[in-house]
């Protein structure tokens, strides 16, 4: 079946521009989640989505970041005023239900660079 | 808080022999431990998990992974490796309670050489 999907894979925009990254889970997945993969890092945690509603952003940066999921599906990572520090790769990960022993399927993410 | 510690950068084997990359962890309550493989350009593809009782636990692409409770270790084992297992690793915890997002480790690159 169809796996994560995210677009764009690649995204340049300039400094202070905004962007949106868009986010297809896994059809019947009811957890979303948004990481950030920085340069020889690991990924770190965003946000989390149950459902509609963000259960858990204490992941996100700063309030220039924002996230949203108004049907429970697609879901869509919004960044403002863009800063260099922000390039990085941008993963989405669905899982069947938001249990710990879920696993997470990662979607191929979206390279983000920002001049 | 949670943690993950993923002590080698690179592993380095040659092909056929067994390898070993190592994960120790910190976490709240029951951990919950898995492994994910990255290739170049690609997403992360899930591998293997531990949940609850036996300690050693197998995977796809004929990869294992010991869980010690004692030594709050994962790691991840193979018994004879393959050129195209060369990617990066990484191990990943959540607890039973608190953050539903998983804690990365930094990664592991794995090298086979022919």
């Amino acid at each position: 079946g169809a796996g994560v999907s995210q677009t764009p894979s690649n995204k340049v925009t300039e400094k202070g521009k905004y962007v949106e990254l868009r986010c297809d889970p896994i059809s019947g997945h009811t957890a979303l989640y948004w990481y950030r993969q920085s340069l020889g890092q690991g990924p770190e945690f965003l946000i989390y989505f149950q459902g509609t509603g963000a259960a858990d952003d204490s992941g996100l940066p700063n309030d220039r970041f924002f996230a949203v999921r108004p049907e429970g599906s697609v879901s869509t990572l919004k960044i403002q005023r863009t800063e260099r520090g922000d390039s990085a790769v941008y993963l989405c990960a669905s899982s069947l239900s938001p249990g710990p022993s879920y696993e997470q399927y990662f979607g191929p993410g979206t390279r983000l660079t920002v001049t | 808080a949670q943690s993950v510690a993923q002590p080698e950068d690179q592993v380095n084997v040659a092909e056929g022999n067994p390898l070993t990359v190592k994960c120790t962890y910190s976490v709240s309550g029951n951990p919950y431990l898995f492994w994910y493989v990255q290739y170049p350009n690609r997403g992360l593809q899930f591998l293997l998990k531990y949940i609850t009782g036996d300690n050693l636990v197998k995977g796809s692409y004929g990869f294992e992974a010991e869980f010690n409770k004692s030594q709050t270790s994962f790691h991840l084992k193979k018994p004879s490796a393959l050129v195209s297992d060369s990617a990066l690793y990484f191990c990943a915890v959540r607890g039973d309670t608190g953050r539903r997002a998983l804690t990365f480790g930094s990664g592991t690159r794995l090298q086979v050489q022919p």
